[in-house]
């Protein structure tokens, strides 16, 4: 089974400008999670989709948001950028979130430089 | 926030078990252990969970104490592939998120 796709996989931005990150999830898994991962705040939860709703959602600005397709995959976008945004964006799925046993799988990443 | 303290960093000699120690004082009774491993800029890469049960697997043995409030992650023996940040975390009962807390720093050494 193939794992969780992340594309693309690098990416340079200008401040002020929007960017939008794609995430495939292991096949049959419904939920899909993001993260930012930093060496200031390390990783840290944006939200969560699951059935093309989001369920959870982290303390970030609205600047980030996202979306899930009925395909499950989803994206995320970020608008006016900032330098801070710099980092790796992190998807992960699971089957189905309905339990506190449910694992997350993670992909590759994107690594996004605001310049 | 995170819900788990783990030291900074630990080393470890290759062949030998490496024994990485985790705090969860807080934990509810719902609340399972994952163990997460992320090797430099790649993704974390799931290792094990377990509720309060010992657990093993291909990868690693979790060792949950029985008040459940500290936990062990085992891995028999350390190669240098297994040189990589290793994070414990509490899943939280209600929502599907991971906080992550700052891990360990483990390093094989030949």
């Amino acid at each position: 089974k193939a794992g969780v796709t992340q594309t693309p996989r690098y990416l340079i931005k200008t401040r002020g400008q929007q960017v939008t990150l794609s995430c495939s999830p292991i096949s049959g898994h419904r939920s899909v999670s993001w993260y930012q991962q930093t060496p200031g705040q390390g990783l840290q939860f944006l939200f969560e989709y699951f059935s093309e709703t989001q369920r959870n959602k982290g303390n970030f600005p609205g600047r980030f948001s996202g979306r899930q397709f009925s395909n499950s995959r989803s994206e995320m976008n970020v608008s006016t950028l900032e330098l801070g945004d710099s980092a790796l964006y992190l998807c992960a799925s699971s089957l189905a979130a309905s339990t506190s046993t449910d694992t997350q799988y993670f992909g590759p990443g994107t690594r996004l430089t605001v310049l | 926030d995170a819900k788990t303290t783990q030291p900074p960093s630990m080393d470890c000699a290759e062949g030998r078990a490496a024994n990485l120690p985790c705090n969860h004082s807080t934990i509810s009774g719902n609340e399972y252990v994952y163990w997460y491993r992320q090797i430099h800029s790649q993704g974390p890469q799931y290792i094990i969970h377990g509720l309060k049960n010992n657990e093993t697997n291909e990868m690693a043995s979790l060792i949950i104490t029985e008040d459940r409030k500290s936990s062990t992650l085992i891995l028999p023996h350390a190669t240098l592939r297994d040189t990589a940040v290793y994070y414990c975390i509490v899943r939280v009962a209600t929502g599907n998120q991971f906080y992550f807390g700052t891990g360990t720093s483990l390093t094989v050494i030949p």
